[in-house]
């Protein structure tokens, strides 16, 4: 069993649709977690980066962190057609750790 | 950006052959790192840095090497390239804000072995 699981998709919506991605996790440890989101031949750009549980938002995204469940969401409001990428989310254990493990990414499709 | 930049951004070589990726960053980020990228896999740590001539392994070492000479550049060099090695490989950086979890990548080269 992977430690970060992710639904490859792809996860296709039309344009305006909320779109929700998720991961789980196996290792209780984690408490850092972020999501990125990476264009077709592109390098993984960093959206959102949480401590612990909870919610983050910032603008269109939330990122919500359920450590009971090990289980976090990536919210997207009023999606657009750029928004259409992969989306991996990754964890860490602690601060100051090389070690961050990231799932295998889903792909979003926003349809115009 | 978070100024990185990778060299060379595509390569096709033949097995058997030496190969070295080349990454540089403008921005004093402590730490540096090697991933590849493939389907099915997600990203895999190769090496990483933690300072000047300081690495370690990552869980995909096997075939490739590192050096870190100056804070910038970070060499990542596969010895004897097999075709197991074609993938995309990406660069990343953290620690110039002192939080050290927020990850930054390079655009990443690609590289065929054939």
């Amino acid at each position: 069993q992977k430690e970060v699981e992710q639904d490859p998709g792809p996860l296709s919506v039309p344009e305006g649709a909320i779109v929700s991605l998720n991961c789980t996790y196996s290792n209780s440890a984690f408490q850092y977690f972020m999501w990125y989101r990476q264009y077709s031949r592109k390098g993984p750009e960093l959206l959102m980066y949480t401590y612990s549980s909870g919610n983050k938002e910032d603008g269109r995204f939330t990122a919500q962190v359920d450590k009971s469940s090990k289980y976090i969401s990536l919210f997207i409001r009023d999606s657009q057609p750029s928004d259409s990428a992969t989306y991996l989310c990754a964890m860490s254990e602690t601060s100051g750790t090389y070690k961050y493990i990231f799932g295998t990414g889903t792909r979003l499709k926003v349809l115009a | 950006d978070a100024g990185i930049t990778q060299s060379p951004r595509h390569k096709v070589t033949e097995t058997g052959t030496p190969v070295t990726l080349r990454c540089h960053q403008t921005e004093n980020h402590r730490y540096m790192y090697w991933y590849r990228q493939d389907p099915g896999h997600g990203l895999r740590l190769i090496h990483y840095s933690y300072g000047v001539k300081d690495t370690d392994k990552g869980e995909v070492s096997d075939g490739y090497s590192v050096s870190r000479s100056k804070t910038e550049d970070f060499l990542l060099t596969l010895e004897s390239a097999t075709s197991s090695q074609t993938s995309v490989y990406f660069c990343a950086i953290s620690g110039a804000s002192g939080v050290t979890n927020e990850q930054f990548f390079g655009p990443g080269t690609r590289l065929t072995v054939l």
